[in-house]
């Protein structure tokens, strides 16, 4: 069956501090990997996706940017957050079908 | 510009009684309409799904009702229990639209449901 890791759980950076989120996929291959934001009391924003290794779509221009070394990992990135970057960053990968299964998330606190 | 819309940021319900969740959206290209259920601090969980050749998908104590005309779903919850208490996500794709499939979500609606 298929799993989907991410990490850390949980945080904390200081303002203008570098990010890097990991998430990882077991059980299947070339899977559509997406990155999410849950900001506070808003819905689930679409950062990025990625149909294969080294392809990557931004859907929001901000601070962050992605990459996918290998197949069944994505990794979220930035130089320097910002305060506006906190919220629950969320995995997600899917096949053909328009079905997405989601991580289990991160919770950033830019202070 | 929201194209899926949650109007209802809560509901409450009691045990027992039937959860009605709404959702509307804009884009007519939207062809596959889900619904994802989200505890606090874990991921969103696939709960139940629609395309848009039906009208109604049934999964035990949920359905899902879609009316086109409309650009109205809703997600009904037969009978609802205590463990129902979470986030509600309506998410909408156009598979053929250009878009890679991608959803869109809605803002969530979150119910709890009273003993």
């Amino acid at each position: 069956s298929q799993t989907i890791h991410q990490w850390p759980a949980t945080l904390v950076q200081p303002v203008g501090s570098p990010l890097s989120l990991e998430c990882t996929v077991e059980g299947t291959s070339n899977p559509n990997l997406y990155w999410y934001r849950q900001a506070a009391g808003r819905g689930l924003q679409l950062l990025f996706y990625s149909v294969g290794i080294g392809q990557i779509s931004s859907e929001v221009p901000q601070n962050l940017s992605a990459s996918r070394p290998q197949d069944r990992q994505f990794i979220l990135s930035s130089k320097k957050l910002l305060l506006s970057d906190s919220g629950f960053y969320l995995c997600a990968w899917s096949l053909l079908a328009v079905r997405q299964f989601f991580g289990p998330g991160t919770r950033l606190t830019v202070l | 510009d929201q194209q899926v819309k949650q109007n209802s940021p809560s509901l409450s319900v009691q045990e027992g009684r039937i959860s009605i969740l709404n959702c509307d959206y804009t884009n007519s290209m939207f062809d596959y309409f889900l619904w994802y259920k989200k505890y606090p601090a874990e991921g969103p969980t696939f709960l139940i799904s629609i395309s848009s050749i039906k009208d109604k998908n049934e999964d035990g104590r949920f359905t899902v009702f879609l009316n086109k005309s409309a650009k109205h779903l809703s997600l009904h919850i037969v009978p609802s229990q205590p463990g129902d208490s979470a986030v509600y996500f309506c998410a909408a794709s156009a598979r053929y639209g250009g878009s890679q499939g991608n959803l869109i979500f809605g803002k969530g609606t979150k119910l709890s449901v009273k003993p």
